[in-house]
């Protein structure tokens, strides 16, 4: 079956723009996790949704970063004002129930100039 | 949140059993250890998870020392395409599946 959707794959745009990245996740996974990897280093969680509802949201950098799950399946993770620190690959895992076992997409290699 | 450590970097020869270490001093004894990989340019993969006893699926097989403070990742055949950064997870403090990546083994297998 499918697995996580991420669009797009890369996304380069300009410092102080705005910008959306999309996750598709399994169907039926209720749980949703966002993470994001700079060149060198391991992911790091940002926000885990449950259903519709962000449960966790303790990784997320500041407020310019936000993410939606409207309808408890597909998540937009939402950048504000961009900043050349924010150049990172932002990946995108659900999970059938919320646990340690997720598959994640391919990412969304974000530049910012 | 359990911290793991891992050897930075490890080297194999095709065909041979990949042992992967991983210190995990501080885990709970309800906390199950996670194993992910990340090939180049793709998103994690997880491998297997365990809490006390051993483990085998059909990517590889986990040790779990008895006072559960190591584990060992064993790839039997390791192949070329087994090169990748492997990641030893513990558990989120908050129950909530978060996964808190280290910096993980990059294991080169060279033929």
């Amino acid at each position: 079956g499918a697995g996580v959707s991420q669009t797009p794959s890369n996304k380069v745009t300009e410092k102080g723009k705005y910008v959306e990245l999309r996750c598709d996740p399994i169907s039926g996974h209720t749980a949703l996790y966002w993470y994001r990897q700079s060149l060198g280093q391991g992911p790091e969680f940002l926000i885990y949704f449950q259903g519709t509802g962000a449960a966790d949201d303790s990784g997320l950098p500041n407020d310019r970063f936000f993410a939606v799950r409207p309808e408890g399946s597909v998540s937009t993770l939402k950048i504000q004002r961009t900043e050349r620190g924010d150049s990172a690959v932002y990946l995108c895992a659900s999970s059938p129930t919320g646990s340690g076992i997720q598959y994640f997409g391919a990412g969304t290699r974000l530049s910012v100039l | 949140d359990a911290k793991t450590t891992q050897p930075p970097s490890m080297d194999c020869a095709e065909g041979r059993a990949a042992n992967l270490p991983c210190n995990h001093s501080t885990i709970s004894g309800n906390e199950y250890v996670y194993w992910y990989r990340q090939i180049h340019s793709q998103g994690p993969q997880y491998i297997i998870h365990g809490l006390k006893n051993n483990e085998t699926n059909e990517m590889a097989s986990l040790i779990i020392t008895e006072d559960r403070k190591s584990s060992t990742l064993i790839l039997p055949h390791a192949t070329l395409r087994d090169t990748a950064v492997y990641y030893c997870i513990g558990p989120d403090s908050g129950n909530t599946g978060k996964l808190i990546f280290g910096q993980g083994t990059t294991l080169q297998v060279k033929p």
